[in-house]
């Protein structure tokens, strides 16, 4: 499809697991977001990747939480030794540019629980 | 402070009549973006309604219109005509010129009542 594609769409994982997330931009977008949104709130950023500049990190919560993004295009972001208070949806979201007025496109997410 | 202020957790409409969700938004940053998402219950966010920080004109997408408000700092989402499939989360988010971060609201919750 032409849209944003996130994988697994679920996942449920045992606390002080490693799990790692997927995410594949619109074709062509530079601009690559990770998100994470508790139940009933709203978007806490996490991480922003921009063609091949140095990503923002500022909003990783922890050092269990890294991403990377291979070739521009595909990211992953992987939660290390999880903890309950990961659990989660983790939106992630690309935009053509980096700047200016485009807007995000998102994909459906990955719903985490950690038992 | 918060970069997106949104005051409505929750927000009832009469279908087939016209609501107003509000955003208020505090930046420092002359150029700016003011966007606003629906998340439907199924999770997806869609992209609604886009203003620009120097744009002359109130914006304008189908039912949605932005009544921007720049000496006020608030932008609110106007939804004309309700209809049943509007009821969702409403999401009003920032982008400053400088920065690469989109700032988000806590959300509207709107349910349309037929």
């Amino acid at each position: 499809g032409a849209g944003v594609s996130q994988s697994p769409s679920n996942k449920v994982t045992e606390k002080g697991k490693d799990v790692e997330l997927r995410c594949d931009p619109i074709s062509g977008h530079t601009a690559l977001y990770w998100y994470r949104q508790s139940l009933g709130q709203g978007l806490e950023f996490l991480i922003y990747f921009q063609g091949n500049s140095a990503p923002d990190k500022s909003g990783l919560p922890s050092d269990r939480f890294s991403a990377e993004r291979t070739g521009g295009s595909v990211s992953t972001l992987t939660i290390q030794r999880t903890q309950q208070e990961d659990s989660a949806v983790y939106l992630c979201a690309s935009s053509k540019l980096g700047t200016g007025n485009q807007p995000q496109h998102f994909g459906d997410g990955t719903r985490l629980s950690i038992l | 402070a918060q970069k997106i202020t949104q005051t409505q957790p929750g927000m009832f409409v009469q279908e087939k009549e016209a609501v107003t969700l509000d955003c208020t938004y505090d930046t420092s940053d002359p150029s700016y973006g003011l966007f606003w998402y629906k998340q439907p219950s199924s999770g997806e966010m869609i992209f609604l309604i886009y203003q620009g920080s120097y744009d002359q004109q109130n914006a304008t997408e189908g039912r949605y219109s932005l009544n921007f408000q720049k000496a006020r700092k608030s932008a609110n989402l106007v939804i004309s005509a309700s209809q049943l499939g509007d009821s969702a989360m409403y999401f009003c988010a920032m982008r400053e010129g400088t920065g690469n971060q989109f700032y988000f609201g806590t959300g509207t919750s709107l349910t349309v009542i037929p």
